[in-house]
């Protein structure tokens, strides 16, 4: 098992352009987050997912933001338009309810945006 | 709405010495907690998770307590060594199908 991957993990980007991210979870999880972090502070909760349904989605998810998870395994996190307030850390994590839910985290898409 | 904060900001120590970390949420009834720590530019990891029914969890040289009562958990790390430096950061969930809140993290340097 290799843990939860993300990719890229740097992407620079021009304001107005669209950019996507993608989150593997570790194999067995049925549980996937997206959290957005910035310099100084905690992980902001984004969305999560059970299995393919995306069960919870934090306001700070404006309709530029858009979460899919098809099948059930990895996750695709789409920003549209992008703006200078979306530069951050993305980070994804997967867990298992078996396991009492604890989190793995991913190491995280660096956005920056020009 | 759940709060969670974390107490100290910042905290350095010499190498050797023990070491307590705070983390206080506002409301009681939470599912579980959960420490991570965190290398700088990189993702977390955990370290310890504590259920609602228990009152302590240990690894190595790491001990988590909780205090649902009081709404506080602490972070035990006994004899700090350098690469104990990074950002510590607790998160509470308050059901099974309710999202994380994290703490803004303690940032930690063991100086040798």
């Amino acid at each position: 098992d290799t843990g939860v991957s993300q990719n890229p993990r740097h992407k620079i980007t021009k304001r107005g352009q669209n950019v996507t991210f993608r989150c593997d979870p570790i194999s067995e999880h049925n549980r996937l987050y997206w959290y957005r972090q910035t310099l100084g502070q905690g992980p902001e909760f984004l969305t999560y997912f059970q299995n393919e349904a995306q069960l919870e989605k934090s306001r700070l998810l404006s309709d530029r933001f858009s979460a899919e998870r098809p099948k059930g395994s990895f996750s695709t996190l789409e920003i549209q338009r992008t703006e200078q307030g979306d530069s951050a850390m993305y980070l994804c994590a997967s867990s298992w309810r078996e396991e009492a839910d604890t989190q793995y985290f991913g190491p995280g898409t660096r956005l920056t945006v020009l | 709405k759940q709060e969670v904060t974390q107490i100290p900001a910042a905290l350095s120590v010499p190498e050797g010495e023990n070491l307590v970390l705070n983390c206080s949420f506002t409301d009681s009834a939470i599912y579980n907690l959960q420490w991570f720590r965190q290398d700088p530019g990189k993702g977390l990891t955990s370290l310890l998770l504590i259920q609602s029914s228990q009152r302590e969890q240990t690894s190595g040289r790491l001990n988590a307590s909780l205090d649902k009562s009081s709404g506080r958990s602490t972070l035990y790390i006994a004899a700090s060594q350098p690469g104990d430096s990074a950002t510590y950061l607790c998160a509470v969930r308050l059901t099974s199908y309710d999202k994380v809140i994290f703490g803004p993290g303690t940032s930690l340097s063991v100086i040798p």
